[in-house]
């Protein structure tokens, strides 16, 4: 059964600071990978989607990667600011020809202090 | 381009009322369609999910149904709340092969069973 763990369960950092949040999945047999945002009450927002073939996604300041075959994927987020506060989370497809149930992590709360 | 709607955004319920949570998507056609639920210090779960009209899978047996009477219109309903109903509600739509499968939720709709 895949399972996704998301570490640290909370991050606080100061303003400008690199960062990097961890993924970690227990089978490696997925489809692709995506990490979302979710800001207090709200909906998720899709930041990077990592298909299995990938290494890594780029989006602005945001950098995922992904290495499939330890099972992890790791969010790097570059000169931190107090509106990336927010809890982000990690989530996977498994392969084998799922409808896109995607397995989620528990997430990561990051707060950004200026 | 493509949104999702969700209503209502909040419901305070009594146990044993009836629910119904409505989902619509406008800018694409046949997306598979998705209802996730997410209860306090818990991951994301996998309710139902929909890959076309009256076509409706249940990923965990529960107190609730989901129909999808049209294309874009996925609704999650109960005919009498518990209270481990309550919790956040999120509906998410991807249509195979568009923008690299990626997932795109809803605002999501908080529910207390009281």
């Amino acid at each position: 059964k895949q399972e996704v763990t998301q570490i640290p369960a909370a991050l606080s950092v100061p303003e400008g600071e690199n960062l990097v949040l961890n993924c970690s999945f227990t089978d490696s047999a997925i489809y692709n990978l995506q990490w979302f945002r979710q800001d207090p009450g709200k909906g998720l927002t899709s930041l990077l989607l990592i298909q299995s073939s990938q290494r890594e996604q780029t989006s602005g300041r945001l950098n995922a990667s992904l290495d499939k075959s330890s099972g992890r994927s790791t969010l790097y987020i570059a000169a931190s600011q107090p509106g990336d506060s927010a809890t982000y989370l990690c989530a996977v497809r498994p392969g084998g020809g799922s409808q896109g149930n995607l397995i989620f992590g528990k997430g990561t709360k990051l707060s950004v202090k200026p | 381009s493509q949104t999702i709607h969700q209503w209502p955004a909040t419901l305070v319920q009594p146990v044993g009322s009836p629910l119904s949570l409505e989902c619509t998507v406008e800018g694409t056609s046949n997306p598979n369609l998705y209802w996730y639920r997410q209860a306090a210090g818990r991951g994301l779960q996998l309710l139902f999910y929909s890959v076309g009209i009256g076509q409706i899978s249940s990923e965990v047996p529960q107190n609730l149904s989901a129909s999808r009477p049209q294309d874009r219109q996925f609704i999650l309903s109960s005919k009498k709340l518990l209270l481990s109903d309550s919790g956040f509600y999120l509906c998410a739509w991807r249509v195979p092969g568009f923008s690299g499968n990626t997932i795109y939720f809803g605002e999501g709709s908080w529910l207390t069973v009281v």
